[in-house]
């Protein structure tokens, strides 16, 4: 059973406050790592599909970062905004049919 | 372009009842995907579809769960003779193609169960 864990559990920031949170995971048989975004009723929101160690993405002010030797990605929010607000999941792929299997997630609420 | 839809959006139902839960995934996706987020728990894998089959049922928690899909298009999650345990949100995604670790899978907005 594969181990992605993801840290904080929650965090809570002021408007404008930078932020980032870790995803660890077994650092053998790495294929890929997805991080995605899910606001309270709606739908998941892929964010970064990560391949390779020493991958940096970045989306608007969201980014993340790869560490496959070690085991670790860390996604940054700069500035953080309410509509930031959201559980900010981690996932791997396994098996031949690619299933994902996902963190816990990093709730984060930002406030004015 | 449509994402993935499902319905219904709630669900409140009573023990021992049987319910259907529908997935409409994006037009052409090859694979699809069920996963659930019961209370205090992370999102779990269900089962997996590479077109019509599904290869993969190993997350189906007891045999009270089954699905298909017809098409290609199409998936239906039943659950049969419900108890309050499998009060959750079921996620639907559906990829591109499957088996392909780095594709994004796209989620619908998922059903929310209640079983009183």
């Amino acid at each position: 059973i594969l181990n992605v864990e993801q840290s904080p559990q929650s965090l809570h920031v002021q408007e404008g406050d930078s932020t980032n949170f870790t995803c660890s995971f077994p650092s053998s048989n790495f294929y890929a790592l997805h991080w995605y975004r899910w606001e309270t009723a709606k739908s998941p929101e892929a964010l970064f599909v990560m391949t390779l160690n020493g991958d940096e993405k970045k989306k608007g002010r969201i980014s993340a970062t790869l560490n496959t030797k070690e085991g670790y990605s860390y996604l940054y929010i700069k500035g953080s905004q309410p509509e930031d607000s959201a559980t900010y999941l981690c996932a791997l792929p396994t098996g031949t049919a690619s299933k994902l299997t996902f963190g816990t997630g990093t709730r984060l609420q930002v406030t004015l | 372009g449509a994402g993935v839809s499902q319905s219904p959006s709630n669900k409140v139902t009573e023990k021992g009842k049987d319910v259907e839960l529908r997935c409409d995934p994006i037009s052409g996706h090859t694979a699809l995907y069920w996963y659930r987020q019961s209370l205090g728990q992370g999102l779990e894998f269900l089962i997996y579809f590479q077109g019509n089959s599904a290869p993969d049922k190993s997350g189906l928690p007891s045999d009270r769960f089954s699905a298909e899909r017809t098409g290609g298009s199409v998936s239906t999650l039943t659950i049969q003779r419900t108890q309050q345990e499998d009060s959750a949100v079921y996620l639907c995604a559906s990829s591109r193609r499957w088996g392909v670790r780095f594709d994004e899978q796209y989620f619908g907005p998922g059903t929310r169960l209640t079983v009183t």
